[in-house]
């Protein structure tokens, strides 16, 4: 059964840093690429960022560039999210997605975690 | 940046109603490069939709996509209990890729 389970997140200080994991299982997580999405409170879903099957590229919305990193490692089967300078709005649900086809990035998401709410507070 | 506006905000239907959603975007989505995804509390999003009216492996064949240029739709023919939760539409087309703000379907 394919699968994509979020951890580590929780209630972190503003300016604090908090890493994301998500494990994958059932498919061959190597050959596909991966996205972070988050959802705020009341609010729709964001596109966060995108990393290669091969990690060989990656992209992050202007929103939490320079901030944010996407990363994996393809051992171990998980991808990660990397946050640092954490504000209060970035108070939310954060998923990890798969593209739908291997080796390619299509730019929409066939799985999904059930995702990690994230809490920006003091 | 291509915004999506979806409407109503909120549908209330009864099970066996028809349900039409509305994805309307700013600027013509190229290539029909349209996805719709269904969000339940607590559980994974699913895609239901992709390619403005391509069924994903899964989705009942209630569910049935059109549109091309600005306009999309999403449409249940008959809807089931299980249908009631909040849809969105994602498009990918352009960069950056961006989504709708939800429609709402809930129980009448």
């Amino acid at each position: 059964q394919m699968q994509l389970v979020e951890s580590g997140g929780g209630v972190v200080q503003p300016g604090r840093s908090l890493r994301l994991s998500c494990a994958a299982s059932g498919f061959t997580f190597s050959t596909y690429g991966m996205h972070w999405v988050r959802q705020a409170p009341g609010k729709g879903l964001e596109w966060l960022a995108v990393i290669w099957y091969d990690g060989s590229n990656k992209y992050h919305a202007d929103s939490v560039k320079g901030r944010f990193t996407i990363s994996r490692d393809n051992s171990r089967n998980t991808l990660y999210l990397q946050m640092n300078s954490l504000r209060a709005e970035d108070t939310a649900v954060y998923y990890c997605a798969r593209e739908p086809k291997a080796a390619l990035i299509n730019w929409y998401f066939d799985l999904w975690g059930r995702g990690s709410l994230v809490t920006v507070s003091s | 940046e291509i915004v999506l506006t979806q409407s109503p905000g909120t549908l209330s239907l009864s099970p066996g109603e028809r349900a039409t959603l509305s994805c309307r975007a700013s600027q013509s989505v190229g290539s029909s490069y349209l996805a719709w995804y269904q969000l339940k509390p607590g559980q994974a999003p699913r895609l239901l939709i992709y390619g403005a009216s391509s069924r994903a492996t899964g989705t009942p064949d209630r569910f049935s996509g059109s549109g091309s240029g600005t306009d999309f739709t999403l449409t249940i023919s008959r809807l089931e209990p299980e249908d009631f939760a909040v849809y969105y539409c994602q498009q990918y087309g352009s960069s950056p890729i961006t989504f709708g703000q939800g429609t709402r379907l809930e129980i009448k």
